[in-house]
């Protein structure tokens, strides 16, 4: 059962414009979502967060935006850059008792195009 | 500081085999979290080690064991080795609690035949 997912296996986007990437979750507990930007051959890397109080977070050239009554969230890239071809996972925290741990999307690959 | 570090990149193993993989945490961080990551697939977590005692773990079968050591490094132990445990594995260490500075490994790639 897929709590967290990303329908897009790939995105193909021109360099200077704006590149959107969807993420939908089920699980209405998830209070805490996070976007991690992988590259071949490298781990993910921690891009943005949003809490479930917020519905926008911003940094930079990146912005989450997140509808709880739609259980959706998306991450905005503008303007995309070259070095923003990698493959993007959205990430979601089910808490325990006394931890947490990550339930991820299947992800999605941005190309952004010259 | 050399970052998370897994050993080693690649692993071809066979069915029913037994396999170690190892991890060294970020300079600094003493939680360690294992990751399988299918082909096509996000990361699923396999279980989490802090202070040497595993504390929490993902549905994974008892065939995945895991060790922290003194110097908070860790092994991923698989057992019985089946075609399906075929992915990337992957290590992310973290200081404490917070998750966003969690950072993760380049990851194992096992193939087992």
């Amino acid at each position: 059962d897929q709590q967290v997912k990303q329908n897009s296996p790939s995105l193909s986007v021109q360099e200077g414009r704006i590149s959107i990437l969807n993420c939908d979750y089920t699980n209405s507990m998830f209070d805490y979502f996070l976007w991690y930007k992988k590259y071949p051959a490298e781990g993910p890397t921690f891009l943005i967060s949003i809490s479930s109080i917020k519905d926008k977070n911003e940094d930079g050239r990146f912005t989450v935006f997140l509808n709880k009554s739609a259980k959706h969230l998306s991450l905005h890239i503008v303007p995309s850059q070259p070095g923003d071809s990698a493959v993007y996972f959205c990430a979601a925290i089910l808490r325990g008792d006394s931890n947490y741990q990550l339930i991820w999307g299947a992800g999605t690959k941005l190309i952004i195009k010259p | 500081d050399a970052g998370v570090t897994q050993s080693p990149t690649h692993l071809i193993k066979t069915r029913g085999q037994q396999v170690t993989l190892r991890c060294s945490p970020k300079s600094g961080h003493d939680t360690v979290s294992w990751y399988q990551q299918a082909l096509g697939q996000g990361p699923q977590f396999i279980f989490q080690y802090y202070e040497e005692e595993e504390r929490q773990r993902g549905n994974f079968p008892d065939r995945f064991s895991g060790h922290q050591f003194p110097n908070y490094s860790s092994e991923l132990n698989v057992n019985a080795l089946l075609l399906g445990d075929s992915a990337l594995y992957l290590c992310a260490s973290r200081p404490g609690f917070s998750i966003e500075t969690q950072y993760f490994g380049p990851g194992t790639r096992l193939l087992v035949l």
